[in-house]
């Protein structure tokens, strides 16, 4: 059974940072890797997606990796701002199944 | 292009009421899933359909729990009776197709009960 886990479960830290928030899954078959923001009461907003075979995916401040043989993804958000503030899901694609399995997310705030 | 649209957005009920919650996915997309989402967590898959039939609804607890999609096209997700552990946020999902394609979420009804 897939299992996704987000390290850590919250960060605050001042704006300008550069940061990186962790996800690891335990089946490496997987087809993709996702991130997402959540914004509070809001649905999920797609930031990025990782096909299996990619080592990598860029949009615009955010820099997304993944090493699927060690069961790893980090998400890097440079020269953080405010609005970054939200909470971000990392989730797997699992192969066999096909479903999107979610880590816990990690809650991010950025302070001014 | 207009997204994934959920109705209503925020419902309160007491225990043992039932509730239903709308869902119209993105035009043309065949997969539509229902996620459940309790504070704190990841949302945690429900049922996915593709067009009008079920492909997954391992994680549904069919006792209380139901889903629809007549015609392939809007969903309906319905809880009956409920219970203080269903509070969370019901997400509704929409894809081009099966499989590995990317998943466009909507806003989510909130649940509270009481």
């Amino acid at each position: 059974k897939q299992e996704v886990t987000q390290i850590p479960a919250a960060l605050s830290v001042p704006e300008g940072e550069n940061l990186v928030l962790n996800c690891s899954f335990t089946d490496s078959a997987i087809y993709n890797l996702q991130w997402f923001r959540q914004d509070p009461g809001k649905g999920l907003t797609s930031l990025l997606l990782i096909q299996s075979s990619q080592r990598e995916q860029t949009s615009g401040r955010l820099n997304a990796s993944l090493d699927k043989s060690s069961g790893r993804s980090t998400l890097y958000i440079a020269a953080s701002q405010p609005g970054d503030s939200a909470t971000y899901l990392c989730a797997v694609m699992t192969q066999g199944a096909q479903k999107l399995v979610f880590g816990q997310g990690t809650r991010l705030t950025i302070n001014p | 292009e207009a997204g994934v649209a959920q109705s209503p957005r925020y419902k309160i009920i007491e225990k043992r009421q039932s509730v239903a919650f709308w869902c119209n996915p993105i035009s043309g997309h065949a997969t539509l899933y229902w996620y459940q989402q309790i504070l704190g967590q990841g949302p945690k898959l429900l049922i996915q359909f593709q067009n009008n039939g079920v492909v997954d609804d391992s994680q549904l607890p069919k006792d209380r729990f139901s889903a629809e999609r007549l015609k392939g096209v809007d969903s309906t997700l319905k809880i009956q009776p409920a219970k203080l552990e269903d509070s969370a946020v019901y997400l509704c999902a929409s894809s081009l197709k099966y499989g590995p394609y990317e998943q466009y979420f909507g806003p989510g009804t909130r649940l509270t009960v009481t």
